[in-house]
Protein backbone atom coordinates (compact mmCIF):
# COMPACT_ATOMS: atom_id res chain seq x y z
CA UNK A 1 0.00 0.00 0.00
CA UNK A 2 1.03 3.59 -0.32
CA UNK A 3 3.02 5.02 2.53
CA UNK A 4 2.90 8.27 4.68
CA UNK A 5 5.11 9.47 7.17
CA UNK A 6 4.85 11.36 10.33
CA UNK A 7 7.46 13.81 11.57
CA UNK A 8 8.96 13.66 14.94
CA UNK A 9 7.21 10.31 15.78
CA UNK A 10 7.04 11.77 19.30
CA UNK A 11 7.83 15.25 21.13
CA UNK A 12 7.89 16.54 24.65
CA UNK A 13 7.67 20.38 24.88
CA UNK A 14 7.05 23.28 27.71
CA UNK A 15 3.77 24.56 27.88
CA UNK A 16 3.24 27.43 26.28
CA UNK A 17 5.41 26.38 23.04
CA UNK A 18 4.40 25.63 20.01
CA UNK A 19 5.07 22.57 18.09
CA UNK A 20 4.47 21.47 14.09
CA UNK A 21 3.98 18.30 13.30
CA UNK A 22 4.42 17.22 9.29
CA UNK A 23 2.57 14.73 7.26
CA UNK A 24 3.92 13.57 4.35
CA UNK A 25 2.46 10.93 1.59
CA UNK A 26 6.06 8.97 -0.27
CA UNK A 27 4.91 7.84 -3.14
CA UNK A 28 1.68 9.37 -4.30
CA UNK A 29 -0.37 13.03 -4.33
CA UNK A 30 -2.64 13.66 -1.79
CA UNK A 31 -5.36 15.79 -2.94
CA UNK A 32 -7.00 16.26 0.55
CA UNK A 33 -5.50 15.30 3.98
CA UNK A 34 -6.90 14.99 7.69
CA UNK A 35 -5.81 15.02 10.52
CA UNK A 36 -7.07 13.50 13.76
CA UNK A 37 -6.51 13.28 17.53
CA UNK A 38 -6.83 10.21 19.58
CA UNK A 39 -7.00 9.52 23.58
CA UNK A 40 -5.63 5.93 24.80
CA UNK A 41 -7.83 2.99 23.67
CA UNK A 42 -10.48 5.40 21.85
CA UNK A 43 -11.05 5.46 17.83
CA UNK A 44 -9.92 8.78 16.02
CA UNK A 45 -11.34 12.06 16.20
CA UNK A 46 -11.59 13.82 13.06
CA UNK A 47 -9.81 17.72 14.06
CA UNK A 48 -9.61 19.14 10.41
CA UNK A 49 -9.70 18.39 6.63
CA UNK A 50 -7.35 20.13 4.32
CA UNK A 51 -7.05 20.21 0.35
CA UNK A 52 -3.82 21.03 -1.28
CA UNK A 53 -3.46 25.24 -1.32
CA UNK A 54 -7.08 26.28 0.36
CA UNK A 55 -7.69 26.48 4.11
CA UNK A 56 -8.68 23.77 6.27
CA UNK A 57 -12.14 23.05 7.50
CA UNK A 58 -12.43 22.52 10.98
CA UNK A 59 -14.48 20.00 12.93
CA UNK A 60 -16.83 21.75 15.60
CA UNK A 61 -15.14 22.38 19.07
CA UNK A 62 -11.19 22.28 17.45
CA UNK A 63 -10.03 25.56 17.69
CA UNK A 64 -8.42 27.28 14.33
CA UNK A 65 -6.12 29.44 16.31
CA UNK A 66 -4.85 26.99 18.08
CA UNK A 67 -4.43 24.00 15.48
CA UNK A 68 -2.90 25.55 12.44
CA UNK A 69 -2.83 23.62 9.04
CA UNK A 70 -1.12 23.92 6.05
CA UNK A 71 -1.49 21.98 2.90
CA UNK A 72 0.73 23.45 0.76
CA UNK A 73 1.29 20.95 -1.80
CA UNK A 74 -0.08 17.49 -3.21
CA UNK A 75 2.58 15.66 -0.57
CA UNK A 76 3.07 17.74 2.13
CA UNK A 77 0.61 18.83 4.82
CA UNK A 78 1.39 20.43 8.70
CA UNK A 79 -0.14 20.89 12.05
CA UNK A 80 1.09 23.24 14.49
CA UNK A 81 -0.07 23.32 17.58
CA UNK A 82 0.37 26.73 19.26
CA UNK A 83 1.03 27.31 22.92
CA UNK A 84 0.87 23.94 23.63
CA UNK A 85 -0.80 23.04 27.24
CA UNK A 86 -1.26 19.67 28.94
CA UNK A 87 -4.38 19.19 27.93
CA UNK A 88 -3.11 19.29 24.47
CA UNK A 89 -1.62 16.02 25.01
CA UNK A 90 -2.33 13.21 22.68
CA UNK A 91 -1.82 11.02 19.65
CA UNK A 92 -2.36 13.52 16.81
CA UNK A 93 -2.40 10.70 13.17
CA UNK A 94 -2.78 12.10 10.06
CA UNK A 95 -3.93 10.49 6.84
CA UNK A 96 -3.68 11.03 3.03
CA UNK A 97 -5.85 10.49 0.39
CA UNK A 98 -5.44 10.43 -3.24
CA UNK A 99 -6.27 8.47 -6.41
CA UNK A 100 -4.52 5.85 -4.75
CA UNK A 101 -6.87 5.49 -1.58
CA UNK A 102 -6.76 6.81 2.16
CA UNK A 103 -3.52 5.69 4.45
CA UNK A 104 -2.56 6.65 7.81
CA UNK A 105 0.45 7.98 9.18
CA UNK A 106 1.87 6.11 11.91
CA UNK A 107 1.26 9.28 14.30
CA UNK A 108 3.19 11.73 16.62
CA UNK A 109 2.87 11.23 20.06
CA UNK A 110 2.64 14.54 21.64
CA UNK A 111 3.14 15.48 25.13
CA UNK A 112 3.39 18.89 26.78
CA UNK A 113 4.68 19.14 30.66
CA UNK B 1 -24.45 12.29 10.76
CA UNK B 2 -23.62 8.71 9.61
CA UNK B 3 -22.82 6.98 12.76
CA UNK B 4 -21.19 3.49 13.21
CA UNK B 5 -21.75 1.99 16.15
CA UNK B 6 -19.00 -1.14 17.22
CA UNK B 7 -19.57 -3.67 19.68
CA UNK B 8 -17.96 -4.81 22.03
CA UNK B 9 -16.32 -1.61 23.09
CA UNK B 10 -13.26 -4.01 24.95
CA UNK B 11 -12.63 -8.07 24.80
CA UNK B 12 -10.29 -9.81 25.97
CA UNK B 13 -10.19 -13.71 25.61
CA UNK B 14 -7.62 -16.79 25.26
CA UNK B 15 -5.25 -17.78 22.57
CA UNK B 16 -7.55 -20.51 20.26
CA UNK B 17 -10.60 -18.72 20.83
CA UNK B 18 -13.00 -17.49 18.03
CA UNK B 19 -14.26 -14.29 18.04
CA UNK B 20 -17.09 -11.35 16.01
CA UNK B 21 -16.69 -7.55 15.93
CA UNK B 22 -19.44 -5.78 15.08
CA UNK B 23 -20.22 -3.04 13.47
CA UNK B 24 -23.53 -1.49 12.90
CA UNK B 25 -25.59 1.83 11.56
CA UNK B 26 -29.04 3.34 10.63
CA UNK B 27 -27.01 4.50 7.36
CA UNK B 28 -26.15 2.93 4.38
CA UNK B 29 -22.37 3.15 3.13
CA UNK B 30 -21.39 2.62 -0.04
CA UNK B 31 -18.46 0.91 1.39
CA UNK B 32 -16.85 -0.20 4.92
CA UNK B 33 -13.53 -0.13 6.04
CA UNK B 34 -11.77 -2.26 9.02
CA UNK B 35 -8.44 -1.01 10.44
CA UNK B 36 -6.08 -2.60 13.01
CA UNK B 37 -4.35 -0.28 15.18
CA UNK B 38 -1.36 -1.24 17.37
CA UNK B 39 -0.20 0.96 20.61
CA UNK B 40 2.24 3.81 19.29
CA UNK B 41 0.83 3.15 15.72
CA UNK B 42 -1.43 4.45 13.27
CA UNK B 43 -4.41 2.53 11.51
CA UNK B 44 -3.82 0.03 9.25
CA UNK B 45 -6.43 -0.87 6.44
CA UNK B 46 -7.31 -4.36 7.10
CA UNK B 47 -9.82 -4.70 3.93
CA UNK B 48 -12.61 -2.95 2.83
CA UNK B 49 -16.17 -4.36 1.54
CA UNK B 50 -18.29 -2.79 -1.06
CA UNK B 51 -20.83 -5.44 -2.07
CA UNK B 52 -24.21 -5.99 -0.11
CA UNK B 53 -23.43 -9.40 1.05
CA UNK B 54 -20.18 -9.43 0.38
CA UNK B 55 -17.68 -11.64 2.30
CA UNK B 56 -13.69 -11.26 2.20
CA UNK B 57 -11.19 -13.39 3.79
CA UNK B 58 -8.19 -13.28 5.20
CA UNK B 59 -6.51 -15.80 6.89
CA UNK B 60 -8.03 -16.57 9.72
CA UNK B 61 -10.36 -12.98 9.67
CA UNK B 62 -13.83 -13.13 7.76
CA UNK B 63 -14.99 -9.70 6.94
CA UNK B 64 -18.79 -9.86 6.27
CA UNK B 65 -20.72 -6.45 4.54
CA UNK B 66 -25.21 -6.53 5.10
CA UNK B 67 -26.91 -6.96 2.50
CA UNK B 68 -28.14 -3.71 3.07
CA UNK B 69 -24.64 -2.13 3.72
CA UNK B 70 -25.90 -0.95 7.00
CA UNK B 71 -23.63 -3.23 8.84
CA UNK B 72 -20.35 -5.88 8.74
CA UNK B 73 -18.85 -7.92 10.84
CA UNK B 74 -15.07 -8.93 11.30
CA UNK B 75 -14.77 -12.64 12.42
CA UNK B 76 -11.61 -14.23 13.96
CA UNK B 77 -10.84 -17.71 13.86
CA UNK B 78 -8.33 -19.13 16.52
CA UNK B 79 -7.16 -15.90 18.27
CA UNK B 80 -3.53 -15.47 18.75
CA UNK B 81 -1.85 -12.75 20.99
CA UNK B 82 -0.43 -11.49 17.85
CA UNK B 83 -4.58 -10.21 16.90
CA UNK B 84 -4.06 -7.80 19.93
CA UNK B 85 -5.12 -4.68 18.99
CA UNK B 86 -7.87 -1.93 18.57
CA UNK B 87 -10.05 -2.97 15.45
CA UNK B 88 -11.74 0.40 13.80
CA UNK B 89 -14.76 0.15 11.26
CA UNK B 90 -14.71 2.95 9.13
CA UNK B 91 -17.29 4.45 5.95
CA UNK B 92 -16.95 7.16 3.83
CA UNK B 93 -20.06 9.69 4.53
CA UNK B 94 -22.37 10.40 1.72
CA UNK B 95 -20.46 13.52 0.57
CA UNK B 96 -17.70 11.60 0.39
CA UNK B 97 -15.37 14.05 2.06
CA UNK B 98 -14.36 12.07 4.78
CA UNK B 99 -14.15 8.65 6.84
CA UNK B 100 -16.64 8.29 9.66
CA UNK B 101 -15.14 5.45 12.94
CA UNK B 102 -17.01 3.25 14.95
CA UNK B 103 -16.00 3.55 18.57
CA UNK B 104 -13.42 1.02 18.06
CA UNK B 105 -13.06 -2.63 19.71
CA UNK B 106 -9.81 -3.16 21.82
CA UNK B 107 -9.28 -6.80 21.72
CA UNK B 108 -6.44 -8.53 23.69
CA UNK B 109 -6.03 -11.92 23.49
CA UNK B 110 -3.99 -14.08 26.38
CA UNK B 111 -1.59 -16.14 25.52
Amino acid sequence: GAVVSQHPSWVICKSGTSVKIECRSLDFQATTMFWYRQFPKQSLMLMATSNEGSKATYEQGVEKDKFLINHASLTLSTLTVTSAHPEDSSFYICSARGQVGQYFGPGTRLTVT
Amino acid sequence: TQLLEQSPQFLSIQEGENLTVYCNSSSVFSSLQWYRQEPGEGPVLLVTVVTGGEVKKLKRLTFQFGDARKDSSLHITAAQPGDTGLYLCAGPETSGSRLTFGEGTQLTVNP
